[in-house]
């Protein structure tokens, strides 16, 4: 099946380590971008691709990393320089105007 | 800039009542996208609709109709007969064609509860 994947669904951390969030699709689109989403906040773009080996800050990206080194990964890393990681987090991939998401990891950091 | 604005943070209605969700938009693009966006309790953002703007004819799909008006800016939503299953929480969104980074730009969502 085609789609979007995000591993873990849970993710707990500890305040100081960095954890990376993985995204993979399978739907051959070029690009792929990051969502944050807190209560309230609605969603946030944190960092998009729209190449292998390319990508952009989006609004939030203080704190964030990512790499694209292959078309059908797009890795987000949770820095300890991010003051308030905890939230919901969502990837997406982009085919002409429609975007598809996967499931999102839900991380809490204590 | 380009902008969203879901004005209702939250509304409760009783199940088969008939419940409309507004969405505001600015953008100074003449073509530009509009989307609608539904999230259930698991987290999982559900794709709902379309409209490009040179499009302005009101759809329906089953209880669902969307009502497009340029003049006003404006492309809400509304569920005819509403059920529990209906409730979620709902994103309006926007891409300009113009946007060389393809963004697509969300409100801040409307969270809906269908009380049985």
């Amino acid at each position: 099946d085609g789609g979007i994947t995000q591993s873990p669904k849970y993710l707990f951390r500890k305040e100081g380590q960095n954890v990376t969030l993985s995204c993979e699709q399978n739907l051959n689109h070029d690009a792929m971008y990051w969502y944050r989403q807190d209560p309230g906040q609605g969603l946030r773009l944190i960092y998009y691709s729209q190449i292998v080996n390319d990508f952009q800050k989006g609004d939030i990206a203080e704190g964030y990393s990512v790499s694209r080194e292959k078309k059908e990964s797009f890795p987000l890393t949770v820095t300890s320089a991010q003051k308030n990681p905890t939230a919901f987090y969502l990837c997406a991939s982009k085919r002409g105007y429609e975007q598809y998401f996967g499931p999102g990891t839900r991380l809490t950091v204590t | 800039a380009q902008k969203v604005t879901q004005a209702q943070t939250e509304i409760s209605v009783v199940e088969k009542e008939d419940v409309t969700l507004d969405c505001v938009y600015e953008t100074r693009d003449t073509t530009y996208y509009l989307f609608w966006y539904k999230q259930p309790p698991s987290g999982e953002l559900v794709f709902l609709i379309r409209r490009n703007s040179f499009d302005e004819q009101n759809e329906i799909s089953g209880r669902y109709s969307w009502n497009f008006q340029k003049s006003t800016s404006s492309f809400n939503f509304t569920i005819t007969a509403s059920q529990v299953v209906d409730s979620a929480v709902y994103f309006c969104a926007l891409s300009e064609y113009l946007d060389r980074d393809d963004k697509i730009i969300f409100g801040k969502g409307t969270r809906l509860h269908i009380l049985p």
